[in-house]
Order: C-alpha cells, then structure tokens, then sequence
C-alpha cells in the first residue's frame, strides 16, 4: 500500500512570492492534516481537512490556506512568503474523522530567500 | 490547553544500551498518545501508540506505557542499535484531531 505522498520535494521562492504544496493520502483516508516543522518551533499543526471541508485551523495567518479535493488529494497554499515561513511541511492522513491515528508523507522542504 | 513535554536532548548511546526517553502530558479528557520517529531527510513514522491508561503499546523493541496517574508515556528499549540514530517525537491526539507534539529528541547510537 502507498504511503503519504507530498510534491515537491524541495522547493525555492523568494519573500513575497506564493506557493502552492500538494499531498496525496494513503488510498482510502478521507482525511488529511498539514504540519509545519520550522527550526526551533517543532511541529505545529496548520489544517485539517475531511470530507472536502476544512474541520479545524492552527494558529497561523490567513495567508495560509489549503482545499481538499473530491479524491481526498489536498493543496497548501502560502501566500506572501515570509522568510520565516521556511520550513518543513509535513502532510499526514488518516482514513475517517474518527481515527487518531496520523500517517505522515515525507515532507516539502520550503526555503523563502 | 493539551501539551506535551518530553525529554530534552540530545541523547548518546552506545549500541546495546538502554534507552529511556521521558514523555509527560497535558490534556483534558482521554488522549491517545503515540511516539513517532523521524529519520534524517525524512517525515514522521508511526513507532507505537496507546489509547486509554494501562495500555503498552510496542514495535520494533520499544514499547511505552500510558500512565494516566502520572500522565507519562516514556519510551524504553532495552538494547539499541546504531540503526535507531533518529529523532523522537511524543505527541497526543484529543478531541479536533490538532495533535500535539513534543519537541523531539535526538537520539544517537555509536557503535
């Protein structure tokens, strides 16, 4: 069975820019949350989405935003990229709204310059 | 708010040594609580978990034992190897699924 899968890998933009991350769940999860790793800060939960619908929201600006997809694949978008917004964004998954259990994918590694 | 507070390190071993990594938490109501370790240039894998008091949960050597009067869940292996060099992270699950974790200790085995 595939795992957690995340696009890109590593990823470059500048401050100011936009940028867009993808995660695929592990087949049959309807469920997908959005981590961010940053040096120093651990692992901060972002979003959760089920079911096509944003359930629960970290602690962060609106200028993170994200939207699930009628096949569970979800997107994170960024907008007005902070240099502190380097980081590593973990996508996890889990099959329903009920499990707590959390599959994590490998990651995209953000740098803002 | 649910919190978790683990061990900090980093930590050195050497191969065949016991490992205990402390692990201590917050939380209202039942939390399932895991471990998970993250690999160099790697995300988070799923190591071990327990969901209500008493439960051990274990994988691969570790186990854990959810204490819910001390609200501890401290990870142990009785022998490492040079294999297990990675970051560990204590984390729960409540209620909204906004897991928490900790902040994760390095733990590196020399041979």
């Amino acid at each position: 069975e595939a795992g957690v899968t995340q696009s890109p890998t590593h990823l470059i933009k500048t401050r100011g820019q936009q940028v867009t991350l993808r995660c695929s769940p592990i087949s049959g999860h309807t469920s997908v949350y959005w981590y961010q790793q940053a040096l120093g800060l651990g692992l901060q939960f972002l979003l959760w989405y089920d079911e096509g619908e944003e359930r629960n929201r970290g602690n962060f600006p609106p200028r993170f935003s994200g939207r699930q997809f009628p096949n569970y694949s979800s997107e994170l978008n960024v907008n007005a990229l902070e240099l502190e917004d380097s980081a590593l964004y973990l996508c996890a998954s889990s099959p329903d709204r009920e499990e707590d259990t959390q599959y994590f994918g490998p990651g995209t590694r953000l740098t803002v310059l | 708010g649910n919190s978790v507070t683990q061990m900090e390190g980093p930590v050195t071993l050497s191969e065949e040594a016991f490992l205990t990594i402390n692990c201590t938490y917050t939380a209202t109501g039942y939390p399932s609580l895991f471990w998970y370790v993250q690999y160099p240039g790697e995300g988070l894998q799923l190591l071990l978990k327990a969901t209500k008091a008493d439960d051990k949960g274990s994988n691969k050597g570790f186990e854990a034992t959810y204490r819910k009067e001390t609200t501890s869940f401290h990870l142990e292996k009785g022998s490492v190897q040079v294999s297990d060099s990675a970051v560990y992270f204590c984390a729960l699950n409540s209620y909204n699924n906004d897991m928490r974790f900790g902040a994760g200790t390095r733990l590196t085995v020399k041979p």
